[in-house]
């Protein structure tokens, strides 16, 4: 059983570029959220995909926005970075909608805007 | 909006000893209410959640709903429980997902 994965493990952007950042969820998972995890802090909640469409968002402006593929992979892509978007990037699954079912974190991509 | 509170930052304790890590919350419904670790490079992972009334590597969590508090504990500390401790809360009903909800973290140092 494979665990959740997720890259880069690192990356460096310009203010004002565009990144995109995967996530392959934890075999059978059919439930993918992203988590900002800024230093210091606890993770915060960006969105969730369940079966390919958005379920939840948390308060992140438009400019954060994501996909869920077929086999449940799934993108986070940001336009127009800030520095402030400096972070930790979490990517979570699990089997169903809520956290009942345990969520499996990956390890993250670390992401530096300069 | 539903709010999460650790309010220390770093928690030193000798081997041995008890442990309580802090935890208070703000949510008008039911929440619920889970704790995870984060041991030195390893990804986060659950410890336990409060519906599943279990102990964890000796570790118990209650909720009390009138305190609005999720206090994890652990009666005699080990070294290999030194890592970094994040509360968090889910909403138990509605539409849609609002994900969790996460404190800001204790780290835990046990010394020998």
């Amino acid at each position: 059983e494979t665990g959740v994965t997720q890259s880069p493990t690192h990356l460096i952007k310009t203010r004002g570029q565009q990144v995109t950042l995967r996530c392959s969820s934890q075999s059978g998972h059919n439930t993918v959220s992203w988590y900002q995890q800024a230093l210091g802090q606890g993770p915060q909640f960006i969105f969730q995909y369940y079966r390919e469409e958005e379920n939840g968002r948390g308060n992140f402006p438009p400019r954060f926005s994501g996909l869920q593929f077929p086999n449940y992979s799934s993108e986070l892509n940001v336009n127009a970075l800030e520095l402030d978007d400096s972070a930790l990037y979490l990517c979570a699954s699990s089997l169903g909608l809520r956290d009942a079912y345990g969520y499996t974190f990956g390890s993250g991509t670390r992401l530096t805007v300069v | 909006a539903q709010r999460v509170t650790q309010p220390e930052k770093l928690l030193s304790v000798f081997k041995g000893a008890p442990v309580e890590l802090k935890c208070n919350y703000s949510y008008s419904g039911s929440p619920e209410l889970f704790w995870y670790v984060q041991y030195s490079r390893q990804r986060l992972q659950l410890l336990l959640r409060h519906i599943s009334r279990e102990s964890i590597k000796g570790f118990t969590a209650d909720l009390n709903k009138g305190e609005t508090s999720f206090h994890l504990k652990k009666p005699f500390a080990q070294e290999e429980d030194s890592a970094m401790y994040y509360c968090a809360l889910t909403k138990t009903s509605g539409g849609g997902a609002d994900g969790l909800t996460f404190g800001k973290g204790t780290h835990l140092i046990i010394q020998p």
